[in-house]
């Protein structure tokens, strides 16, 4: 199926250091969504976007909705260990026959060295 | 609320038997989603319902492969027969706008 270009795949880093992460698309979407997934858990929902060029912010994350509707950021500031995980983006769009669409990235495992 | 509910956590089984998943949305939202998670592709959308009623199927891979919602508070997943390759993690999700809110999965194995 159909997936969101995600980028990095993967990163180290050292705790404390700022992470950013982005997600790119051939398509238009009408919402933006982050989520993070802990090993054997299901994704939980970090932020979400609604309008073209919005930037929210959810304590240490902050995410923007891309002008062109195409894309998305998230970054985390000051990271700490429990950061570890794999963050998803998705995106969701109304087709032309009023149905959702849902896509999501192929994710970004990020992990924190202490 | 305790979030969206599935059992089992795990299942394993041999390939040609029938595989139900089951999944309690949270109460109140009129959306519900099934997804699959595979290493190789990621994680992708099976179907989902809108008040009870199927909207889109058309991630389902197979015939072998069907979903019901017979009411709000209840779903299933099934798939007969199973073949080794349907192994995987299931998430079912529900929603009540945009923002939807993932069960824990159950691994599905088949041997």
């Amino acid at each position: 199926g159909q997936q969101l270009n995600q980028s990095p795949q993967s990163m180290f880093i050292q705790e404390g250091e700022d992470v950013s992460m982005n997600c790119t698309s051939s398509s238009i979407f009408n919402t933006w969504l982050w989520y993070k997934q802990d090993p054997g858990e299901g994704p939980v929902l970090l932020i979400a976007l609604y309008k073209a060029g919005e930037l929210t912010s959810n304590g240490r994350l902050t995410a923007q909705f891309g002008i062109t509707r195409k894309d998305s950021f998230l970054n985390i500031s000051a990271s700490i260990p429990s950061d570890v995980g794999i963050y998803f983006c998705a995106g969701q769009k109304i087709t032309t026959s009023g149905t959702y669409k849902y896509i999501f990235g192929t994710g970004t495992r990020l992990k924190v060295l202490a | 609320d305790a979030g969206v509910i599935q059992s089992p956590r795990h299942e394993v089984t041999e390939m040609g038997q029938e595989v139900t998943l089951r999944c309690k949305p949270i109460s109140g939202h009129d959306y519900l989603f099934w997804y699959r998670q595979t290493m190789m592709r990621g994680l992708e959308l099976l179907i989902y319902f809108n008040n009870n009623v199927p909207i889109d199927d058309s991630g389902m891979p197979e015939d072998r492969f069907s979903a019901k919602m017979p009411n709000a508070s209840f779903s299933t997943l099934k798939i007969q027969p199973s073949e080794p390759r349907d192994s995987a993690v299931y998430f079912c999700a529900s929603s009540q706008n945009n923002e939807q809110f993932f069960g824990p999965g159950t691994r599905l194995t088949v041997l």
